[in-house]
């Protein structure tokens, strides 16, 4: 079983629609929880940043975590053409060397 | 512009080759990491190196040898690469090693095309 499962799409809304994003994972251990925003041919790129359970707000980006269902949920209000991108989910424990893990991310195209 | 940079962007190189990628990063971190990403599959961390230490190597192949000369700085040297190797290397930094919040900050990332 992978650590992080996430769904990889692709993801087509139209324009203005609320997307949801989600992952799952197996270890109760993860602390900090990420969202990622890749576009093609760039790096990922840091979205939203959640430190144990409950939810964070910023701007049209809402980010969950639910450590007792091991479930973290990224939604988008408003989904703009300019959102089209691969979303990343990323873990940790802290720990010694605070590495993260990744979902396979998901691939979402916003149609204008 | 995320603060780290790396070189080159695309790389195409033959099985034989020798090459270095590098980064660079501006932020005044002290956590730096290769990671590689293929396709349909998740960010595989490489290595990891706290205030110019390795300490993480992800049972990586030593066809890839990292280096990291200061705190600003990280190469992974390539050599007799195979086909399956070619995929996006990226670099990242993080505030601290230890601790604290764990979000690490990504280049741009190199292509690297094995032929």
């Amino acid at each position: 079983q992978k650590e992080v499962e996430q769904d990889p799409g692709p993801l087509s809304v139209p324009e203005g629609a609320i997307v949801s994003l989600n992952c799952t994972y197996s270890n109760s251990a993860f602390q900090y929880f990420m969202w990622y925003r890749q576009y093609s041919r760039k790096g990922p790129e840091l979205l939203m940043y959640t430190y144990s359970s409950g939810n964070k707000e910023d701007g049209r980006f809402t980010a969950q975590v639910d450590k007792s269902s091991k479930y973290i949920s990224l939604f988008i209000r408003d989904s703009q053409p300019s959102d089209s991108a691969t979303y990343l989910c990323a873990m940790s424990y802290g720990g010694a060397t605070n590495k993260l893990i990744f979902g396979t991310g998901t691939l979402l195209a916003v149609q204008p | 512009e995320t603060g780290v940079t790396q070189t080159p962007r695309h790389l195409v190189m033959g099985m034989t080759n020798k090459k270095s990628l590098k980064c660079e990063q501006h932020l005044g971190h002290n956590a730096m990491y290769w990671y590689k990403q293929s396709a349909k599959k998740p960010l595989e961390l490489m290595f990891v190196y706290s205030l110019e230490e390795r300490v993480e190597n992800n049972s990586v192949p030593s066809r890839f040898s990292p280096e990291c000369p200061n705190s600003s700085h990280l190469f992974l040297h390539l050599h007799t690469l195979q086909p399956e190797d070619s995929a996006l290397y990226l670099c990242a930094s993080s505030p601290r090693s230890t601790g604290g919040r764990p979000e690490a900050f990504f280049g741009q990332g190199t292509r690297l095309t094995v032929v």
